[in-house]
């Protein structure tokens, strides 16, 4: 079965200094991977996005992320924090035949001005 | 691009009452619809999915005659909680896929009260 799980319940990082929030992934197959970012009392706000080709992809407002299989990681990472960057991350895998994503349990991030 | 509206963004009811959830693709046609519930500082719960144009697709343990789901369109889908109770209170979260290799757009999600 498809999961993703999402080691820390919440990341504390300095504005100005580079974050990193991780997720280890779980599929059968090529994983579809995703990023979203959920601001209080919002949907989700989509980030990027991994299907093939480079590991490290860009996405929305500054943030990337590098697919690595050997460890099967999708770690979302931006090189300097903003404190509006404060918000819960999902990452998410696509689940198998269907195009159903399945979340992660969330990251807070909170960026300290 | 890419914009889902749901509407209402908040509804507080009595117990007993049915609530009627929208969600609205507004520049593209969402041949897929998904319906999630997210409880506090939780993650995400799918509860359905919605095809347009024919039944939807439950996950197990929600409950279909609880949880009425209508995708009439390729623009519209509807969730109506049926006999609202207390333990239905939530926050409820749509979204929507074209074809394609679309991410999946949500909608900004409806806080439900039920007193």
């Amino acid at each position: 079965a498809q999961s993703v799980a999402q080691p820390e319940d919440q990341v504390n990082v300095a504005e100005g200094n580079p974050l990193t929030v991780k997720c280890t992934y779980s599929v059968s197959g090529n994983p579809y991977l995703f990023w979203y970012v959920q601001y209080p009392n919002r949907g989700l706000q989509f980030l990027l996005k991994y299907i093939t080709g480079d590991n490290l992809v860009k996405g929305s407002y500054g943030f990337e992320a590098e697919f690595n299989k050997s460890q099967t990681s999708f770690h979302l990472k931006k090189p300097s924090a903003l404190v509006s960057d404060s918000a819960l991350y999902f990452c998410a895998v696509e689940g198998g035949a269907t195009n159903k994503l399945i979340f992660g349990t969330g990251t807070l991030l909170a960026v300290q001005p | 691009g890419a914009v889902v509206s749901q509407h209402p963004s908040w509804v507080i009811c009595k117990s007993g009452t049915s609530v009627k959830i929208e969600c609205r693709s507004l520049d593209f046609q969402a041949t897929t619809m998904f319906w999630y519930r997210q409880f506090p500082k939780k993650s995400l719960m799918l509860m359905a999915t919605s095809n347009e144009g024919s039944k939807a697709t439950y996950e197990q343990g929600v409950e279909k005659d609880k949880f009425l789901i209508n995708h009439a369109s390729l623009t519209l889908s509807t969730l109506t909680v049926t006999s609202a109770h207390p333990e239905d209170s939530s926050f409820y979260i749509c979204s929507a896929t074209g074809l394609g290799n679309q991410p999946q757009h949500f909608g900004d999600g409806t806080r439900l009260s039920i007193l």
